[in-house]
C-alpha cells in the first residue's frame, strides 16, 4: 500500500528536550511538507522540501529543523528553542509539477510537552 | 501572498439537511483550490480539487464545490448530510506553479440527528 507513515502517533516531551518526528513516504513523490495544526488556527507550514538535500522555511520555521537525505524521508526535529511545541504535526507529500496536484497526508503525530 | 478565509468556524446542521461551507481566497493570479476533510485525530483526506475547466467540481462522499472567479470563492456543498459527515473541513489554495498549499482555519461541521 502506498502512503505516508508518521511515527510515533503520540509523543511526550519534557521541556528543554529536542524530539524528532518521523515521516516516510513510498509514493515516489518529490516534495514533502511539515504542517503544524493548532485549534482555531488551521494548518501552518513549517518546512518543505522539493528535492533531496534541499529544503525551505515555511511560515513558522523558528524552533524547528529538518533534513532530506533520502527522497522517502523528511524528519522534523522540534528543538528546545520552540517555545510552545504542543500541537498536532502533519506530514504531507506531493508531486512537484508545474500543474499542481494535491498533497497526501500522513495520520499525524500529537506532541505534548509535559 | 495568497490567503484563504473560511467564513464559519462551526456549522451545526440537522441530518439530511443541505449544507454549504464557505471559502474565499485572495490572490492576484490564477490559483488551484482544494477541499480536505479531517476526522478526529487523523490526517487530511482530499474531498475535491479545482485545477481548471468546469467551475463545478464533484468530489467524494456526495460533496461538490463551485469555483467563482469574480467572487474569489470556492464554497463546498452537500444536498443532504449524514451523521458520518461530522468532521473538520479545510479549504486550501496553491498558486499556479510549484508552491505549497495554504490552508484556511477550518470549519467544524456537526451533523445533528
Amino acid at each position: 500500500d502506498g502512503g505516508i507513515t508518521q511515527s510515533p502517533k503520540y509523543l511526550f516531551r519534557k521541556e528543554g528536550q529536542n524530539v524528532t518526528l518521523s515521516c516516510e513516504q513510498n509514493l515516489n513523490h518529490d516534495a514533502m511538507y511539515w504542517y503544524r495544526q493548532d485549534p482555531e488556527q488551521g494548518l501552518r507550514l513549517i518546512y518543505y522540501s522539493q528535492i533531496v538535500n534541499d529544503f525551505q522555511k515555511g511560515d513558522i520555521a523558528e524552533g524547528y529543523s529538518v533534513s532530506r537525505e533520502k527522497k522517502e524521508s523528511f524528519p522534523l526535529t522540534v528543538t528546545s528553542a520552540q517555545k510552545n511545541p504542543t500541537a498536532f504535526y502533519l506530514c504531507a507529500s506531493s508531486i512537484w509539477a508545474r500543474v499542481n496536484t494535491e498533497a497526501f497526508f500522513g495520520q499525524g503525530t500529537r506532541l505534548t510537552v509535559v | 501572498a495568497q490567503s484563504v478565509t473560511q467564513l464559519d468556524s462551526q456549522v451545526p446542521v440537522f441530518e439530511e439537511a443541505p449544507v454549504e461551507l464557505r471559502c474565499n481566497y485572495s490572490s492576484s493570479v490564477s490559483v488551484y483550490l482544494f477541499w480536505y476533510v479531517q476526522y478526529p485525530n487523523q490526517g487530511l483526506q482530499l474531498l475535491l480539487k479545482y485545477l481548471s475547466g468546469s467551475t463545478l467540481v464533484k468530489g467524494i462522499n456526495g460533496f461538490e464545490a463551485e469555483f467563482n472567479k469574480s467572487q474569489t470563492s470556492f464554497h463546498l456543498r452537500k444536498p443532504s448530510v449524514h451523521i458520518s459527515d461530522t468532521a473538520e473541513y479545510f479549504c486550501a489554495v496553491s498558486l499556479s506553479g510549484n508552491t505549497p498549499l495554504v490552508f484556511g482555519k477550518g470549519t467544524r461541521l456537526s451533523v445533528i440527528a
